[in-house]
């Protein structure tokens, strides 16, 4: 299993365009979820998904979207991008384990630079 | 609302010494509670969990937590620090209203001298 993959690893926007962040996981998980984490920062929680053609906000969804198509793919997508916008993203998923807990699985991240 | 503090933003120990990261955490209910760890420029990793079974729990590369009702605490543990341990460290609780909704403290780094 690849797990969590995200793509791209690195980009650099300049204000005002647009970008999709693409996450993908091969767990067949129905919870998927997007992070934002600023400089020595915790993670915020920008989006959620519970199963595919469901989203939710999160703490932080201003200047997002997301989709759920399909179990596998959760994208976020930035319009009109922001120097507020500029940190680490890191996609997530989850399952309901035998003990009723949800343990989130993480994907690499993406390191987004808006200049 | 469940909340959770990591009461030191950054912990230093000699290579060798005793580990102890702090958290209390504050929910109405008992929540399901995890620390992960984050290598610098990497994802989270799950470290380990508690889900109301064992109050102490053990968890991968030799830590473990131990889960006070009373102190409302889950602090993190390891009797000897190597220098691979040095990264940053998450303690989390999942929401109370959606328990697959995770709420992270604010992070402790770990570093380990020579």
């Amino acid at each position: 299993n690849a797990g969590v993959t995200q793509t791209p690893k690195f980009r650099i926007l300049k204000i005002g365009q647009s970008m999709t962040l693409q996450c993908a996981q091969d767990m067949n998980h129905n919870y998927m979820y997007w992070y934002r984490q600023d400089p020595g920062m915790g993670l915020k929680l920008i989006y959620y998904s519970v199963g595919a053609g469901i989203t939710d906000k999160g703490e932080v969804p201003n200047g997002y979207n997301v989709s759920r198509s399909t179990t596998e793919d959760f994208p976020l997508r930035l319009e009109l991008a922001a120097p507020s916008q500029t940190s680490v993203y890191f996609c997530a998923s989850s399952y309901m384990s035998g003990t009723g807990a949800y343990e989130q699985y993480f994907g690499p991240g993406t390191r987004l630079t808006v200049t | 609302a469940q909340s959770v503090t990591q009461l030191d933003s950054h912990v230093s120990v000699s290579e060798g010494t005793p580990v102890l990261l702090r958290c209390n955490y504050s929910s109405s209910y008992s929540p399901s509670l995890f620390w992960y760890v984050q290598h610098p420029n990497k994802g989270l990793q799950l470290l380990l969990k508690y889900t109301s079974a064992a109050t102490l729990v053990k968890g991968i590369n030799g830590f473990e937590a131990e889960f006070k009702k009373s102190e409302t605490s889950f602090h993190l543990t390891k009797p000897s620090a190597h220098m691979s341990d040095a990264a940053e460290y998450f303690c989390v609780v999942s929401g109370m209203d959606s328990s697959y909704k995770l709420i992270f403290g604010s992070g402790t780094r770990l570093l380990v001298r020579p």
